[in-house]
């Protein structure tokens, strides 16, 4: 059963740094490529960053390209999102989610929440 | 930038059909597909490849796509089908994915 569990999530302040992570099991993840995803509140999906399966290569969503960072580690079945220079308008669910061959997302965790404090 | 447009809501009696469209500059050379997202729970994936249906996906959810609109066709609507419903692409220029901005389904 492929389950997709993301951390990491929280309160941040303006121009801060976030690393979220999304632990895979139930399937072979060291030869699948893995998308993240965001949604604001109360708003639309969006698309943020793509990695391949071994990690040599990764394309970004405009809005956050040199800001965030995505990686993976296939010995811990782990991908990650670092984010930094944080605004109010990266708040949102993160979700982490799994590619298809036909470039749709199959499988999708649950989500972690970040948020801002001024 | 590839834009794909979705009508804000729609509105359908139980039993009836419901169509749900997703509007992109020559979406039909394109593989189309929709994810289905009730309150407080991640997306679902219910149609991949324009019309193939996830296993654990009824038949009653079927999809086409031509010419510059896609759609999502949800026939014999159930209350469990309100949800919001999400179209999206992978645009092969800019290797960027896109999600369309998401159709409220209400079942009356």
């Amino acid at each position: 059963q492929v389950q997709l569990v993301e951390s990491g999530g929280g309160v941040v302040q303006t121009g801060g740094s976030l690393r979220l992570s999304c632990a895979a099991s139930g399937f072979t993840f060291g030869i699948t490529p893995m998308h993240w995803v965001r949604q604001p509140p109360g708003k639309g999906l969006e698309w943020l960053a793509f990695l391949s399966h071994d990690g040599s290569i990764d394309n970004y969503a405009d809005s956050v390209k040199g800001r965030f960072t995505i990686s993976r580690d296939n010995s811990w079945n782990a991908l990650y999102l670092q984010m930094t220079r944080l605004g109010a308008d990266d708040t949102a669910i993160y979700y982490c989610a799994r590619h298809r061959e036909d470039g749709s997302f199959d499988y999708w965790g649950q989500g972690t929440l970040v948020t801002f404090s001024s | 930038s590839y834009v794909l447009t979705q009508p804000p809501s729609v509105s359908v009696a139980p039993g009836k059909t419901a169509r749900i469209t997703c509007g992109g500059d020559n979406i039909g050379g394109k593989s189309v597909h929709w994810y289905q997202q009730k309150p407080g729970q991640a997306p679902v994936q219910v149609l991949y490849s324009t019309t193939d249906r996830p296993s654990g996906i009824p038949e009653r959810f079927s999809g086409s796509n031509s010419g510059n609109t896609a759609a999502l066709t949800i026939s014999g609507v159930e209350a469990g089908d309100e949800a919001d419903y999400y179209c999206q692409v992978w645009d092969s220029l800019t290797y960027h994915w896109f999600f369309g901005g998401g159709t409220k389904l209400t079942v009356l």
